[in-house]
């Protein structure tokens, strides 16, 4: 099984509501990252998780909350949003520091 | 830094033509290299890699070759299809002292083939 799922797979929300990105993986993979993705562009790295601790955090606001429950799961809180913020939130898993990652198929945000 | 430069797009090719991708990098340390596709709507799926200098990646037709001498790993296939049409991405993961797994992405190149 090389899958990782996100879901929800498209989301709308306000600017005053508290919702949750989730991701999980069953490849055994020990390292967690959250990526997003505007329009026509690559990926930017957000958040990297190894080993269920956070290592790297890309100076990401504090409106974004990531959380690592444990090995398999990953998720990203939201709160206060703004309308620039709508995106493409991908979430991927790798085995080690230069493996492949695997991604999910995204969450579509978008922030009214 | 690390970078990643690939060509511009968008790609507009015939079902059947050749299709090269141009993609050149530059990074400390000992890279691996990936090509990532990306189809409308969808995340990113992994088309190939290749973690050492001179090896060859391979998948579904597409092939792209480790080049250290010229920092390079351009993505080839001999007769694209229309289903080939989606956003190619060229990426590196340094192997180097952070070993985060940070992926560092060129700026993608949109491939359209018309039937």
């Amino acid at each position: 099984d090389t899958e990782v799922t996100q879901t929800p797979k498209h989301l709308v929300m306000g600017m005053t509501n508290k919702k949750s990105l989730k991701c999980e993986q069953h490849m055994g993979h020990r390292a967690m990252y959250w990526y997003k993705q505007k329009a026509k562009k690559p990926p930017e790295l957000m958040f990297v998780y190894s080993y269920e601790k956070l290592s790297i955090n890309e100076s990401v606001p504090s409106r974004f909350s990531p959380e690592c429950p444990n090995s398999s799961l990953l998720n990203l809180h939201l709160h206060a949003l703004q309308p620039e913020d709508s995106a493409l939130y991908l979430c991927a898993s790798t085995a080690g520091g230069w493996t492949e990652a695997f991604f999910g198929q995204g969450t579509r945000l978008t922030v009214v | 830094g690390n970078s990643v430069t690939q060509m511009e797009g968008p790609v507009t090719l015939s079902e059947e033509a050749f299709l090269t991708i141009n993609c050149t990098y530059t990074a400390t340390g000992y890279p691996s290299l990936f090509w990532y596709v990306q189809y409308p709507g969808e995340g990113l799926q992994l088309l190939l890699k290749a973690t050492k200098a001179d090896d060859k990646g391979s998948n579904k037709g597409f092939e792209a070759t480790y080049r250290k001498e010229t920092t390079s790993f351009h993505l080839e296939k001999g007769s694209v299809q229309v289903s080939d049409s989606a956003v190619y991405f060229c990426a590196l993961s340094d192997r180097g002292s952070s070993n985060t797994g940070k992926l560092i992405f060129g700026q993608g190149t949109t491939l359209q083939v018309k039937p």
